[in-house]
């Protein structure tokens, strides 16, 4: 019950197209579903968070959706480049006790020119 | 600001040998955590200091693994004796403040270990 599922593995999108990635949660207790993007041999960073409460998200070209019912959310890449090719990992927690992140699996893209 | 400082960067040994991690966290920020990443998986906590007490050490093999933060600042984090399964990334990350809302960790580049 504490795993996120995470899907695909990896994802090849030409640039200008949209990445997408889902993620799946079984836990109705997490309130709190950041993603995190990590570029080979640095750490993972912060790129956007949404809380349960709203189904949408727009940071930029980045966009997560979220379907509460459905326990799931996806992140959307609009008009990838090929700096975005990186791992990227969803996780899951509960918003009064962000210290306990549940990652996914991670997705590496790649974006080709 | 200076990030979360890591080394090594990476690390080869034989397993049943003894290796250590050095972090230092971002300046004033009072929570550390490490996460082992295993190539393919997300990252994983391992253990998490408030200044220099463990709030959770569920997931750290003791048998092996041990960790401290003197003082509340720099931490080390050792294995001993390592094993094969024990080849991953070892991220450090640190926070302003423990749990509340949107408390963003930020992460270190990572201890690449590899164990023959």
């Amino acid at each position: 019950q504490q795993q996120v599922k995470q899907s695909p593995q990896s994802l090849i999108v030409q640039k200008g197209g949209i990445s997408i990635i889902n993620c799946a949660y079984e836990n109705t207790a997490f309130d709190y579903f950041p993603w995190y993007q990590q570029f080979p041999g640095k750490g993972p960073a912060l790129l956007i968070a949404i809380r349960p409460d709203v189904s949408e998200k727009k940071e930029g070209r980045f966009t997560i959706s979220f379907n509460k019912s459905a326990k799931q959310f996806s992140l959307h890449i609009m008009d990838s480049q090929p700096g975005d090719s990186a791992t990227y990992f969803c996780a899951a927690t509960m918003e009064d006790n962000t210290d306990k992140l549940i990652f996914g699996t991670g997705t590496r893209l790649q974006v080709f020119p | 600001e200076a990030g979360v400082a890591q080394s090594p960067r990476y690390k080869i040994i034989e397993k049943r040998q003894s290796v250590a991690f050095w972090c230092n966290p971002i300046s004033g920020h009072a929570t550390l955590y490490w996460y082992q990443q295993i190539l393919g998986q997300g990252p994983k906590l391992l253990i998490q200091f408030q200044n220099n007490g463990v709030v959770d050490d569920s997931q750290l093999p003791k048998d092996r693994f041990s960790a401290e933060r003197l003082k509340g600042v720099d931490s080390t984090l050792k294995i001993q004796p390592a094993k094969l399964e024990d080849s991953a990334v070892y991220l450090c990350a640190s926070s302003r403040i423990a749990g509340g809302p949107a408390n963003e960790q930020f992460f270190g580049p990572g201890t690449r270990l590899t164990v023959l």
